[in-house]
């Protein structure tokens, strides 16, 4: 069974630029999450991936916006970058039942300049 | 809205004493709750989760938390400390969606494990 996958690991940009941050959910998981993390600070909720639909969105603008493919995999991007933007962003992936925990991959690191 | 309190943001302990980290929700009814622990420059491994079977929950690594509905508490216990130990501990919340559908985890800041040698 192959976990969360996120690529890539290091990204660098510089205020206003745009980012594609990419992530394969687990075998047979049909939800997907995304979450940023800053330095010191626990996960914030982004959105959530349904079937190709948002289904859930935390307190984050509309420069962030993702999708989700047939397959499950995912996306996250960024537009106009701002320094505050500097984290790991997580992805995880689940079943879409109340009890199923959040499987997460290792993170892109992201940093804006 | 629901939250996530971790008391201590640091905790140093001996090898071999007992581990002890705190987690406080706010929640009218029983969320999901969940502890992760994150190694340096990793994502999150799920270490153990309630949902609403038994209060007591068993997890990896010798690893146990307490669903105690009165004190709105779910703390981290280990009898033992061992220094693979060390890592960053998040405490989180799912608060129960109607039809059975999945809401997103909500977070404490996080609890930084020290185990001295």
């Amino acid at each position: 069974e192959t976990g969360v996958t996120q690529s890539p690991t290091h990204l660098i940009k510089t205020r206003g630029q745009q980012v594609t941050l990419r992530c394969s959910s687990q075998s047979g998981h049909n939800t997907v999450s995304w979450y940023q993390q800053a330095l010191g600070q626990g996960p914030q909720f982004i959105f959530q991936y349904y079937r190709e639909e948002e289904n859930g969105r935390g307190n984050f603008p509309p420069r962030f916006s993702g999708l989700q493919f047939p397959n499950y995999s995912s996306e996250l991007n960024v537009n106009a970058l701002e320094l505050d933007d500097s984290a790991l962003y997580l992805c995880a992936s689940s079943l879409r039942t109340g009890g199923n925990e959040q499987f997460f991959g290792p993170g892109t690191r992201l940093t804006v300049l | 809205a629901q939250s996530v309190t971790q008391l201590g943001s640091h905790v140093s302990v001996s090898e071999g004493a007992l581990v002890l980290l705190r987690c406080n929700y706010s929640s009218s009814v029983p969320p999901y709750l969940f502890w992760y622990v994150q190694y340096p420059n990793q994502g999150l491994q799920l270490l153990l989760k309630y949902t609403s079977a038994a209060t007591l929950v068993k997890g990896i690594n010798g690893f146990e938390a307490e669903f105690k509905k009165s004190e709105t508490s779910f703390h981290l216990t280990k009898p033992s400390a061992h220094m693979s130990d060390a890592a960053e501990y998040f405490c989180a919340v799912r608060p129960y969606l109607s039809g059975g559908s999945q809401g997103n985890l909500i977070f404490g800041k996080g609890t930084k494990l020290s185990v001295k040698p």
